[in-house]
């Protein structure tokens, strides 16, 4: 079945440590996106890709980093450098155009203790 | 980047009540998508409206887009138990092909038997 996998669904880490959040998609989508999500707040863009080893900044991409070696992955790093890291991660996709709609994967529950 | 305004963030209703989320835009917007999340879940496509003052209907759920093309509604006829969730609007970014959307803060509703 086609899909988008994200893994794990929890994930915990000491904080200071940098953590690799893991998204794949069997789609054929040329767009990927992370999300991040806080309680009672929307989805907010991290980091987003158009192609094979490019992507863009999305609205909060301060300590997080990301990578785009392959059509089907784009797994986020979340560095020490974010300062607020316990959250909701969600990874989209989507054929590329205005009028398509995103693809989500499963989630990962990110707590930094 | 663009901005979408979604009220309310909260609702309760008791079940058989009827419910609305609106979202609204200062700009003129090509398309809006509504997406539905489950507690614990993950954002899934409802629907998409482009044309100005399109309605569309899903069983019980009644979408529409303004004829200004600025604001959008999801109404629910008769909520039930399995309406439970949060329904986020978004939008495209206008000036890109690749696609990506901008998220309202969500409506989040309950529902009691």
């Amino acid at each position: 079945d086609g899909g988008i996998t994200q893994s794990p669904k929890y994930l915990f880490r000491k904080e200071g440590q940098n953590v690799t959040l893991s998204c794949e998609q069997n789609l054929n989508h040329d767009a990927m996106y992370w999300y991040r999500q806080d309680p009672g707040q929307g989805l907010r863009l991290i980091y987003y890709s158009q192609i094979v080893n490019d992507f863009q900044k999305g609205d909060i991409a301060e300590g997080y980093s990301v990578s785009r070696e392959k059509k089907e992955s784009f797994p986020l790093t979340v560095t020490s450098a974010q300062k607020n890291p316990t959250a909701f991660y969600l990874c989209a996709s989507s054929i590329t155009g205005v009028n398509t709609e995103a693809f989500f994967g499963q989630g990962t529950r990110l707590t930094v203790v | 980047g663009q901005q979408v305004m979604q009220i309310p963030q909260y609702q309760h209703v008791q079940e058989g009540e009827d419910f609305t989320t609106y979202c609204n835009s200062s700009t003129t917007l090509s398309n809006i998508q509504w997406y539905k999340q489950r507690p614990g879940g993950h954002p899934v496509f409802l629907i998409q409206l482009v044309k100005s003052g399109e309605v569309k209907k899903q069983k019980r759920l009644t979408f529409q887009f303004g004829e200004a093309k600025k604001n959008s509604s999801l109404h629910i006829t008769a909520t039930q138990t399995t309406d439970v969730g949060t329904y986020f609007c978004a939008l495209a970014d206008r000036g890109s092909t690749l696609g990506r959307l901008y998220f309202g803060r969500g409506t989040q509703l309950t529902v009691w038997p």
